[in-house]
């Protein structure tokens, strides 16, 4: 069965500083798609990046960078110069089962908490 | 404004009072699912549709039933709610089976 483990329950910075926010996935299946979500105090779930396995390439888009290994099977975000506005519960999530399930059987990780205080 | 829309966004029930939480979107989307999230647990899928009349289970499915009868509603039902099933739902639209899914704003279920 796919698994998604997001082993920091929370994490504490100050603003300015680097963060990174890990993400380990389990799965036997060679084509799959990972996401992650930010879910803000305000409750909205909020799409971030989506990645696929045949995609190893990382990613930069302005502060918030992801690191895809293939090897390690890991996806972990990181969010350089925090701010306070990026305070919020981030999920990672796996979808897997091919055309079957349209890729639609989605599995979520337990969420990091991230509380950036100035 | 492309949107996910659930109602009711608060709802207290006693238990085995039947209900339903509505989803629609305006996106033409053919996909849509349900999440409940719990403390501790994130969110975990209950249930998901590909197309009209194509729905499966997720990893929750028990206590729950949907339909698809229309593309744009994916209603949940609870005909028998018990206190385990108080939590935030979470229904969500995309466009495919691999592009990002929007969700909607939440339903907030207590079962007393």
């Amino acid at each position: 069965a796919q698994k998604v483990t997001q082993a920091q329950t929370e994490i504490s910075v100050v603003e300015k500083e680097d963060v990174t926010l890990d993400c380990v996935y389990e799965t036997r299946d060679t084509t799959y798609y990972l996401f992650w979500y930010k879910q803000p105090p305000s409750g909205e779930l909020v799409f971030l990046i989506r990645r696929n396995s045949f995609d190893e390439q990382n990613e930069i888009s302005g502060r918030y960078s992801w690191n895809f290994q293939k090897s390690t099977s890991s996806f972990n975000f990181t969010i350089t110069a925090s701010q306070v506005v990026d305070s919020a519960v981030y999920f990672c999530a796996l979808s897997e089962g091919g055309m079957n399930t349209g890729f639609q059987k989605l599995v979520f990780g337990t969420g990091t908490r991230l509380l950036v205080s100035p | 404004e492309a949107q996910v829309t659930q109602n009711p966004r608060y709802l207290i029930t006693v238990t085995g009072k039947k209900l339903t939480v509505t989803c629609s979107q305006n996106m033409n989307h053919e996909y849509m699912s349900w999440y409940r999230q719990d403390p501790g647990l994130g969110l975990r899928q209950i249930y998901y549709s590909m197309n009209v009349e194509v729905t499966d289970k997720g990893d929750v499915p028990e206590g729950y039933k949907v339909s698809r009868k229309e593309k744009r509603n994916f209603p949940l039902i609870l005909e028998s709610p018990s206190p385990n099933q108080t939590s935030l739902y979470f229904c969500a639209s995309s466009l495919s089976g691999t592009s990002e899914a929007f969700f909607g704003q939440g339903t907030r279920l207590t079962v007393v």
